[in-house]
């Protein structure tokens, strides 16, 4: 039963590399969503997806693109990665409109941008 | 915009005992979900209670417990009985029932229980 898998669970970068956390989920969720935690800030939501090739900006997507060729794949990308990236990243997904709203969150990835 | 706000950002309880978490939010709509979530250590986000703002009654599962107040928008935690394995952040969050379905949260609180 694995639910919702983030791979890498940690990454160390310089600044302006780039790189690619890969978010998939194995129950055959409608919504997946890319979140970042930083500290003192809560969750915060950088984009969304609503179904297979849709994707959505959220409240912080500068610096980060996404993209959702599968339905059970979504894929969060750093083109230029800079410090201020530095966090915990979480993807989540959830049930189309008629579900309860739960999201099923990954374990996180932390990245540190040097 | 919808938001909220956990004006705790920490608090501690001694084990066996009880201790609400608070939570505020602002918005327009009259119809719409609240959760909390725990995060322990571990990281990985756990679902804790949620309430539907059409039903009056408080949610409630097991040791946990809500106080929703509609008019006051307020949406406090209740947790009974603390346990050591109950230390963890838990976010309070916001939905509206339709559409996208994004969350919104609060910055936090993180729970000490204390032995």
């Amino acid at each position: 039963n694995a639910g919702v898998t983030q791979t890498p669970k940690f990454r160390v970068l310089k600044t302006g590399q780039s790189m690619t956390l890969l978010c998939a989920q194995d129950m055959n969720h409608e919504y997946m969503y890319w979140y970042r935690q930083d500290p003192g800030m809560g969750l915060r939501l950088i984009h969304y997806s609503v179904g297979e090739g849709t994707t959505a900006k959220g409240e912080v997507p500068d610096g980060y693109n996404v993209s959702r060729l599968k339905k059970q794949n979504f894929l969060l990308g750093l083109e230029s990665a800079a410090p201020s990236q530095t966090s915990v990243y979480f993807c989540a997904s959830s049930y189309s409109q008629l579900g309860t709203g739960e999201l099923f969150f990954g374990e996180g990835s932390r990245l540190t941008v040097l | 915009a919808q938001t909220v706000t956990q004006s705790q950002p920490e608090m501690s309880v001694q084990e066996a005992e009880t201790v609400t978490l608070s939570c505020t939010y602002d918005t327009s709509e009259s119809d719409y979900y609240l959760f909390w979530y725990k995060q322990p250590p571990s990281r990985q986000m756990i679902l804790v209670i949620r309430q539907e703002a059409y039903k009056q009654q408080n949610a409630t599962e097991n040791r946990f417990s809500v106080n929703f107040q509609k008019a006051a928008k307020s949406f406090s935690l209740k947790i009974s009985d603390s346990q050591l394995g109950d230390a963890a952040m838990y976010f309070c969050a916001y939905r509206i029932p339709f559409g996208n379905e994004k969350l919104t949260f609060g910055t936090g609180t993180r729970l000490t229980i204390i032995p």
